[in-house]
């Protein structure tokens, strides 16, 4: 069990790029979850896949985020046309079940300028 | 809407000082409630994780117990050391068709040598 990886554990884009993160879960895990944390506050739920099915999205997710999980192995999270408000750590972490401990990356640190 | 509030926002205590994080949810419909620490710039480290159809749970010196219908948990740290200095946050899990993790803000730590 090498635990939740995410990568890259930081990113710093210009305001207008597009970036994308990885994770990779725990490998029996198929519940996967993405979160969104800024300075001083706690983490905000962004989505949830169990197995390759998106199940639930956040308002917080506007249009210009994606997520996807083929295969229902890694997750990867796009930032279309970034902007400074979006800067913050992503984290992802996966579970057994919906109801079983959630086990976190190390998250993604992004920062727009 | 699930509500989360820790009090206090921050505590500075001696080293070998016992004590008590608090965290206060609004629906108590829970399925259970996590636990995690935070270390600067880091990722969750889950350190509990109580059912709702439990009073208390214990790793080591930390003990965790929850009160369902008064929408309460705290977290009681024993002879603490200078590791524990983190960010403490609580997140319960509500289900009822949603699979997020609500969060507080978090108490801050600091155990002074």
């Amino acid at each position: 069990d090498t635990g939740v990886s995410q990568d890259p554990r930081h990113k710093i884009t210009k305001r207008g790029q597009n970036v994308t993160f990885r994770c990779d879960p725990i490998s029996e895990h198929n519940r996967l979850y993405w979160y969104r944390q800024t300075l001083g506050q706690g983490p905000e739920f962004l989505t949830y896949f169990q197995n390759e099915a998106q199940l639930e999205k956040s308002r917080l997710l506007s249009d210009r985020f994606s997520a996807e999980r083929p295969k229902g192995s890694f997750s990867t999270l796009e930032i279309q046309r970034t902007e400074q408000g979006d800067s913050a750590m992503y984290l992802c972490a996966s579970s057994l079940s919906v109801t079983d401990t959630q086990y976190f990356g190390p998250g993604t640190r992004l920062t727009v300028l | 809407k699930q509500e989360v509030t820790q009090i206090p926002a921050a505590l500075s205590v001696p080293e070998g000082e016992n004590l008590v994080l608090n965290c206060s949810f609004t629906d108590s419909a829970i399925y259970n409630l996590q636990w995690f620490r935070q270390d600067p710039g880091k990722g969750l480290t889950s350190l509990l994780l109580i059912q709702s159809s439990q009073r208390e749970q214990t790793s080591g010196r930390l003990n965790a117990s929850l009160d369902k219908s008064s929408g309460r948990s705290t977290l009681y740290i024993a002879a603490s050391q200078p590791g524990d200095s983190a960010t403490y946050l609580c997140a319960p899990y509500s289900g009822a068709g949603s699979y997020q993790l609500t969060f507080g803000k978090g108490t801050k730590l600091s155990v002074i040598p």
